[in-house]
């Protein structure tokens, strides 16, 4: 089955740190650029970073560069979300999705169930 | 940034309505843009790419069109599935955005 499963989220202080993770299996995962988008309670979507297929181009929302850092592992079939200095507003279900690795094809064509991201003391 | 404006915020419609939510884009982004179906709880789901094509899977009751700043989805017959939220997204370039969303309830 195609899919994405994010995993790692929970509660944490703010300043403090969290780890995601996203499980992909059913695709080439080394074909495709990996994006991870968040929607804070009751609020819209908002896309947070990107990283190309061969990890070369990475991009970040400019809320939150210099403090969350993508990775990815394509033997490992595995994209990253490293958080650091954690604030209240960083709480949000974090999605992992799929983008084509074309600048042509930067929108989401699948994605996972989300990882609740809660920073409260 | 690309700043995306939806309209309607809200939309409320009966089962077979013809509905139409617009998008517009704060400076031209050719036909760059994505539309996107949300349901409480769940992830969202690609509909539309590339202001008009039609996503593999998804009815042919859904249709976007538009080029530039302007942009429309459209649902020819509402049905009970349908009533969720509805995002537009910019894939012209970086940082990529979303519209505010559009939910259409049942009136």
């Amino acid at each position: 089955e195609v899919q994405l499963v994010e995993s790692g989220g929970g509660l944490v202080k703010p300043g403090g740190s969290l780890r995601l993770s996203c499980a992909a299996s059913g695709f080439t995962f080394s074909s495709y650029r990996l994006n991870w988008v968040r929607q804070a309670p009751g609020r819209g979507l908002e896309w947070v970073s990107s990283i190309s297929s061969s990890s070369g181009h990475i991009y970040y929302a400019d809320s939150v560069r210099g403090r969350l850092t993508i990775s990815r592992d394509n033997a490992k079939n595995s994209l990253y979300l490293q958080m650091n200095s954690l604030r209240a507003e960083d709480t949000a279900v974090y999605y992992c999705a799929r983008s084509g690795d074309s600048i042509w094809s930067l929108y989401f064509d699948l994605w996972g169930r989300g990882t609740l991201v809660t920073v409260s003391s | 940034d690309i700043q995306m404006t939806q309209s309607p915020s809200t939309l409320s419609a009966s089962v077979g309505d013809r509905v139409t939510i617009t998008c517009r884009a704060s400076q031209s982004i050719s036909s760059w843009l994505a539309w996107y179906q949300q349901k409480p709880g769940k992830a969202p789901k690609l509909l539309i790419y590339k202001a008009s094509s039609l996503e593999s899977g998804v009815p042919s009751r859904f249709s976007g069109s538009g080029s530039g700043t302007e942009f429309t989805l459209t649902i020819s017959s509402l049905q009970p599935d349908d009533f969720a939220t509805y995002y537009c997204q910019q894939s012209n370039s970086y940082p990529l955005t979303f519209g505010g969303g559009t939910k259409v309830d049942i009136k």
